[in-house]
């Protein structure tokens, strides 16, 4: 079966600083790969998507690599701000056009200090 | 009203209570899931709905019985619930498409359920 898997934290990074957060996957198929942000108290929004190997997602200055050789979709971003702390959801989704529902990891909790 | 929208948000029943939780997407989409969101665990999906029939209903206990009228409404009749149920319940939508179109899930706030 299909599963994901991302680092759990939570994380605490101080403002300004690189922030990576490693997802890896397996799945049968050819997964569309997803990060998901969850802000308190909300639902889960899309941050970034990508649906081919070697595809890069990008949005807010956070960007993740679709990388088949190593099944990963890790997530970066250069300069997080306070603003960015959230938890932050790796998901995939294997049957491109059907109605499928996505397969997550356990969430991170990313908190950024002034 | 935009997006996807649920009510309630918060809801607190009894074990031998009935309720229901609705959820409608403004999106015009053509596919519609219930998820359950616990506290260390990943998010677990329920049920699938596309175009309005059922498509996947992963194990879930009979206690939760999903309804899809229509493409632009979703419930989730509860009864009989159990404390461990307690947990968000997440409702989202989706545009079912072509090969490759990898289909971007869209949420809801999610209703915050405790079951005493």
């Amino acid at each position: 079966g299909n599963s994901v898997t991302q680092m759990e934290g939570p994380v605490t990074l101080s403002e300004e600083a690189f922030l990576t957060i490693n997802c890896t996957y397996t799945a049968t198929g050819y997964p569309s790969l997803f990060w998901y942000v969850q802000y308190p108290g909300e639902g889960l929004q899309l941050l970034l998507k990508a649906t081919k190997a070697d595809d890069k997602g990008s949005n807010k200055g956070f960007e993740a690599t679709y990388r088949k050789e190593t099944t990963s979709f890790h997530l970066e971003k250069g300069s997080v701000q306070v603003s960015d702390s959230a938890v932050y959801f790796c998901a995939l989704s294997d049957r491109g056009g059907g109605a499928d529902g996505l397969t997550f990891g356990k969430g991170t909790h990313l908190i950024i200090q002034p | 009203e935009t997006g996807v929208t649920q009510t309630p948000r918060h809801l607190v029943m009894g074990m031998t209570n009935k309720k229901s939780l609705k959820c409608e997407q403004h999106l015009g989409h053509n596919a519609m899931y219930w998820y359950k969101q616990s506290a260390k665990k990943p998010l677990e999906l329920m049920f699938v709905y596309s175009l309005e029939e059922r498509v996947e209903n992963n194990s879930v206990p009979s206690r939760f019985s999903p309804e899809c009228p229509n493409s632009s409404h979703l419930f989730l009749h509860l009864h009989t619930l159990q404390p461990e149920d307690s947990a968000l319940y997440l409702c989202a939508s989706s545009q079912q498409g072509g090969q490759g179109t990898g289909e971007t899930q869209y949420f809801g706030p999610g209703t915050r359920l405790l079951v005493l």
